[in-house]
């Protein structure tokens, strides 16, 4: 089945110390998002790629960048994570600006701890 | 800046005893409106997209309505398995904005 994969599904970094999460998607969309959800809260988009163009949120925190090196992948990198990134990622997919049956597809997320 | 509240925060109810969930939103240019399913540890699961307002959708127990303000998700003779978080979420402006969930809990 076609379908949002995310690598790996729990990730413990340490203060400080980069990270890198993982998104493929076998869909062949052109547009790939990047969300974080914390404990109990609404999916906040932090940027997404439509095709090879990136687009950042304005409220995105610098520690956070993204790379897309084909129509397959995407990566989310925290540079330095702090305490207060510990929380659900969640990379999603859409052909175009999401239109249509089934919209967005979401991957299962990956669940970063802190410590 | 485009919002959307969904009420209430949780709601239980016992198997069998139908409901609506509310989500209502203030945006410019609504391209549509989504719900999805979310359950614990994992990524929301789509449900439905409603373009217009009076537009309706079913699946199984599950049926989403859209005025110009909100949307509605009505659960009909809810089972367990009915469980989980339900998001809902706008699409407007190149981008799709969620609400916090409503957290939904069916006791047999």
């Amino acid at each position: 089945d076609a379908m949002v994969i995310q690598n790996p599904r729990y990730q413990v970094t340490q203060f400080g110390k980069p990270v890198t999460l993982s998104c493929s998607q076998t869909l062949n969309h052109n547009v790939m998002y990047w969300y974080q959800q914390k404990s109990s809260q609404a999916p906040k988009l932090l940027f997404h790629y439509y095709d090879k163009d990136f687009n950042n949120e304005a409220d995105t925190p610098d520690n956070f960048q993204s790379r897309r090196p084909n129509t397959s992948f995407c990566f989310l990198d925290i540079r330095s994570p702090g305490l207060g990134d510990a929380a659900m990622y969640l990379c999603a997919t859409s052909r175009g600006q999401g239109s249509g049956a089934g919209g967005y597809t979401f991957g299962s997320g990956t669940r970063l701890t802190v410590v | 800046e485009d919002q959307v509240t969904q009420s209430p925060e949780a709601l239980r109810l016992q198997e069998g005893e139908s409901s609506s969930l509310n989500c209502s939103y203030t945006v410019s240019g609504l391209r549509g409106l989504f719900w999805y399913r979310q359950d614990p540890g994992k990524g929301p699961e789509f449900l439905f997209t409603l373009y217009s307002a009076g537009e309706e959708k079913e699946k199984e127990r599950l049926k989403a309505t859209l005025t110009k303000k909100e949307s509605f998700l009505h659960i009909t003779a809810p089972k367990p398995e009915d469980s989980a978080t339900y998001l809902c979420a706008v699409q407007a402006n190149g981008k799709l904005t969620f609400g916090q969930g409503t957290i939904l809990t069916v006791h047999p």
